[in-house]
């Protein structure tokens, strides 16, 4: 089976405050995602990656940056978190244009 | 640009009673693919279908099937005989085929919130 796995379920930070979301896969996938989930908003994409060190924006890049300095892991930076960054992030892996697999999701506040 | 529209936020039906999720899309692209998911109270989306929009045959998994109609651009999901286990919210999600990339964004709906009433 699939796993993705996240550093933390719940988070919470402070205003300012340089936050790291970690994501790893356990499939050697290439292609890893980071999602926001708000209410009523759905999943918005905010970036993704296709290989190691390459990434492109999503839908909601602002305010975010991502590194990915290994196949496995996929990280999503935010570097001065701001209250309106509250929200659940949840990390997707794939391989190729197979279905994406989602892990557990980090719920963050920021304060 | 691709769009999914799931235009129930809420339903409440009760147990054993059969509920349809609607999903409505909008792409250009000509070869895509239709997904389901789930995400039950503990917060992880779990997948449930992947259909290409070659294939238009509806499927049936157990209680959940679907109706693929490409000339509504709808991929609307069905359980049959719900259970409170059911309750959840179903995202509907659409990706543009294969890029040269080989990767594969999704574009997400809304999500609906399902509540089964024992």
């Amino acid at each position: 089976d699939v796993k993705v796995t996240q550093s933390s379920r719940y988070l919470v930070k402070r205003t300012g405050e340089k936050v790291f979301l970690e994501c790893v896969q356990d499939m050697d996938h290439e292609n890893m995602f980071w999602y926001r989930q708000d209410p009523g908003l759905g999943l918005r994409l905010i970036y993704f990656s296709y290989d190691v060190k390459m990434k492109e924006k999503g839908d909601i890049p602002e305010g975010y940056s991502v590194s990915r300095e290994k196949k496995e892991r996929f990280s999503l930076i935010l570097e001065s978190a701001s209250t309106n960054q509250t929200s659940m992030y949840l990390c997707a892996s794939t391989f190729g244009s197979e279905t994406q697999y989602f892990g557990p999701g980090t719920r963050l506040l920021v304060l | 640009a691709q769009k999914v529209t799931q235009a129930q936020t809420e339903i409440s039906v009760v147990e054993k009673e059969d509920v349809t999720l609607d999903c409505v899309y909008e792409t250009r692209d000509t070869t895509y693919y239709l997904f389901w998911y789930k995400q039950p109270p503990s917060g992880e989306l779990v997948f449930l279908i992947r259909r290409n929009s070659f294939d238009e045959q509806n499927e049936i998994s157990g209680r959940y099937s679907w109706n693929f109609q490409k000339s509504t651009s709808s991929f609307n999901f069905t359980i049959t005989a719900s259970q409170v286990v059911d309750s959840a919210v179903y995202f509907c999600a659409l990706s543009e085929a294969e890029t040269n990339f080989g990767n594969e964004k999704l574009t997400f709906g809304t999500g609906t919130r399902l509540t089964i009433i024992p």
